[in-house]
């Protein structure tokens, strides 16, 4: 197994507080990922980081916010959360990114209850 | 219409029998194709790769690519119990850092 842990594996909040997840690899990998994983939307991508301190938007990143201050941390944050943001997040890494021959492996997932 | 469609199933297959899953794509610059495996409550494990046009077998796996009608499939051999899973099927653009997933399909192999 790749190795990528996330923290915490399992978290209620109530409405319009911080909440801050963590993902750790411990496989240098260039390459992070946050998606979430919803019912009859699959996995949708949030931030993604390319590098310390290079991030950039996925599909749905509204209302969150990605910081990478070492390679092998990648912290997604919801500033205030909300009912719609209660989910299952994924951590994925990716040696080179660029998908030719290269994969990404996924993290065992947080989660996320929104009260 | 979505980038990359899967069959929502169930899928049901008998043990012993193929289990196929279709997977169909609109972006006509996709280059990589993967295919994950996720059991309920788990994370998506990587089962096979393709980028090439044909079939590339692995064990009881094969994916099969066909960019031309802009499909890639998986076949199951011998369906087995613990094959019962949902399968993800993702793209990727050639030099794009992102993968774009389907939304699944459940397979239940019946013993």
């Amino acid at each position: 197994d790749a190795g990528i842990t996330q923290s915490p594996r399992h978290k209620v909040t109530e409405t319009g507080t911080p909440v801050t997840l963590r993902c750790h690899q411990t496989e240098n990998h260039r390459y992070m990922y946050w998606y979430r994983q919803d019912p009859g939307h699959g996995l949708r991508l949030i931030h993604y980081s390319y590098g310390v301190k290079d991030t950039d938007k996925g599909e749905v990143s509204d209302g969150y916010s990605v910081s990478r201050s070492k390679t092998e941390d990648f912290l997604l944050t919801l500033e205030s959360a909300t009912s719609s943001q209660t989910s299952v997040y994924f951590c994925a890494i990716s040696e080179s990114g660029t998908g030719t021959t290269d994969t990404q492996y996924f993290g065992p997932g947080t989660r996320l209850t929104v009260l | 219409q979505k980038e990359v469609e899967q069959n929502s199933g169930p899928l049901s297959v008998p043990e012993g029998a193929i289990a196929s899953l279709n997977c169909t794509y609109s972006d006509r610059g996709s280059q990589s194709f993967f295919w994950y495996r996720q059991y309920s409550g788990k994370s998506p494990e990587l089962i096979m790769s393709i980028y090439s046009n044909g079939d590339k077998e692995d064990g009881r796996f094969t994916a099969q690519l066909n960019k031309a009608s802009q499909y890639v499939s998986l076949l199951i051999r011998d369906s087995q119990p613990s094959d019962s899973a949902t399968y993800l099927c993702a793209v990727n653009h050639f030099g794009n850092e992102k993968l774009t997933f389907g939304t699944g399909t459940r397979l239940t192999i019946i013993p």
